[in-house]
């Protein structure tokens, strides 16, 4: 069975920090898909980053980057010089198949991120 | 390019009445999934649609909950005579099956309290 795992359930941090959020996945799929996604305050879910199974490169995008390792079943996120705007609720989220052909996303039970200023 | 919108916004709703909630996805994708967020969960999978067809369905989704997308564009999620355990943020999402890759979209949410 699928699942993903954000151990930290509250992080709060200066303004300017660096903060990493973790991911621990299970599944037993040779080809899946990872994701991140932000709950702001208001509640819409913002996608950040998708990552398949077979590209463990790591990828950085301004002040965030993801360090994915298949070894470890990780996919944690990174922000670097954090800001009282990424405060949100952050998701990790693995694509799991299902038998009409599409997937469906298994997520954690999400970080709330508190930026201080 | 509109994203995915969801009306209302918020509902409150007497235990036994019955609620519907409209999600209208981006124009031109053909997958539309409803998920089920509750307080301090991640969101959990409901149903999915491909065009009309309505091709998935998780156990969550009882007998009391019914979902349409008569046309294969907006989509209806109906939940009859609702419980105080129905309570929770209703998602849609929607996404394209061009490529390989299958990124879901998801809109603001309808927030549901049942008294």
């Amino acid at each position: 069975a699928q699942k993903v795992t954000q151990a930290q359930t509250e992080i709060s941090v200066v303004e300017k920090e660096d903060v990493t959020l973790d991911c621990v996945y299970e599944t037993r799929d040779t080809t899946y898909y990872l994701f991140w996604y932000k709950q702001p305050p208001s509640g819409e879910l913002v996608f950040l980053i998708r990552r398949n199974s077979f590209d463990e490169q790591n990828e950085i995008s301004g002040r965030y980057s993801w360090n994915f390792q298949k070894s470890t079943s990780s996919f944690n996120f990174t922000i670097t010089a954090s800001q009282v705007v990424d405060s949100a609720v952050y998701f990790c989220a693995l694509s799991a198949p299902t038998t009409s052909g599409t997937y469906k996303y298994i997520f954690g039970t999400g970080t709330r991120l508190k930026v201080l200023a | 390019d509109t994203g995915v919108s969801q009306n209302p916004r918020h509902k409150i709703t007497k235990r036994g009445q019955n609620v519907t909630f409209r999600c209208d996805p981006i124009s031109e994708h053909n997958r539309l999934y409803w998920y089920r967020q509750t307080l301090g969960q991640g969101p959990e999978f409901l149903t999915y649609f491909q065009n009309e067809a309505q091709l998935e369905k998780s156990r969550l989704l009882s007998d009391r909950f019914s979902a349409e997308r008569p046309k294969g564009s907006f989509s209806t999620l109906e939940i009859q005579r609702t419980e105080q355990g129905d309570s929770a943020m209703y998602l849609c999402a929607s996404s394209s099956n061009e490529g390989a890759t299958d990124t879901q979209y998801f809109g603001p949410g309808t927030r549901l309290t049942v008294l």
